[in-house]
């Protein structure tokens, strides 16, 4: 059973760089993509961006211009790093994994995020 | 980017109702809609992907629906522990959008 552990601070001041680790444990890095979520206190889910098998990356447009994901498979860790972060980046940073799988074409496709990490609560204040 | 937009935000029911949750995509999605359950603190839970396949574990009483742009999760006999929000979420090869959320309290 994979288990995610994620880390980072969880205070900042405005402008700050916001940066938190996850940790796979008990499973493979390679052959899945990993993904970062945020959740703002009392509401939804919010798709920040992903790294993926072979090593790209895809963000969240509304987020794109100030998210760097980045893997070491040698650690089988992945970071977030979110700059000039403000008050409306306060939330609950969760790290999380999607695994693909092959369909009878031989198309590589993904299922959707089965596996995810505790949780950090980031505060943005000053 | 495309919108998941679900419906009703808030839906009060008793133990034993039959609930629906509806989530709508601004364009196609095919099957590639997931829905989780969220209880407060915890982080969500993989019940159905490709809108209608159950992830091992999860009640039978769960069942989902739909495609394209249409989709929707019905518990078909509500018990103690569906008590909790519920999200659909749009997955892709290179992008993932959830819809707002439907809490689901006790009436």
């Amino acid at each position: 059973q994979v288990q995610l552990q994620q880390w980072g601070a969880g205070l900042l001041k405005p402008s700050e760089t916001l940066s938190l680790t996850c940790a796979v444990y008990g499973g493979p890095f390679s052959g899945y993509y990993w993904s970062w979520i945020r959740q703002p206190p009392g509401k939804g889910l919010e798709w920040i961006g992903e790294i993926n098998h072979s090593g790209g990356s895809n963000h969240n447009p509304s987020l794109e211009s100030r998210v760097t994901i980045s893997g070491d498979t040698s650690k089988k860790q992945f970071s977030l790093k979110l700059t000039s972060v403000t008050a409306a980046d306060t939330a609950v940073y969760y790290c999380a994994r999607g695994t693909y799988y092959y369909d009878r074409s031989g198309s590589l496709l993904r299922s959707p995020i089965d596996s995810w990490g505790q949780g950090t609560l980031v505060t943005v204040s000053s | 980017d495309i919108q998941m937009t679900q419906s009703p935000s808030t839906l009060s029911a008793s133990v034993g109702d039959r609930v629906t949750i509806t989530c709508r995509a601004s364009q196609s999605i095919s099957s590639w809609l997931a829905w989780y359950q969220q209880k407060p603190g915890k982080a969500p839970k993989l019940l159905i992907q490709k809108a209608s396949i159950l992830e091992g574990g999860v009640p039978s009483r769960f069942s989902g629906s739909g495609s394209g742009t249409e989709f929707s999760l019905t518990i078909s006999s509500l018990q103690p522990d569906d008590f909790a929000t519920y999200y659909c979420q749009h997955y892709n090869s290179y992008s993932a959008t959830f819809g707002q959320g439907t809490k689901v309290e006790v009436k």
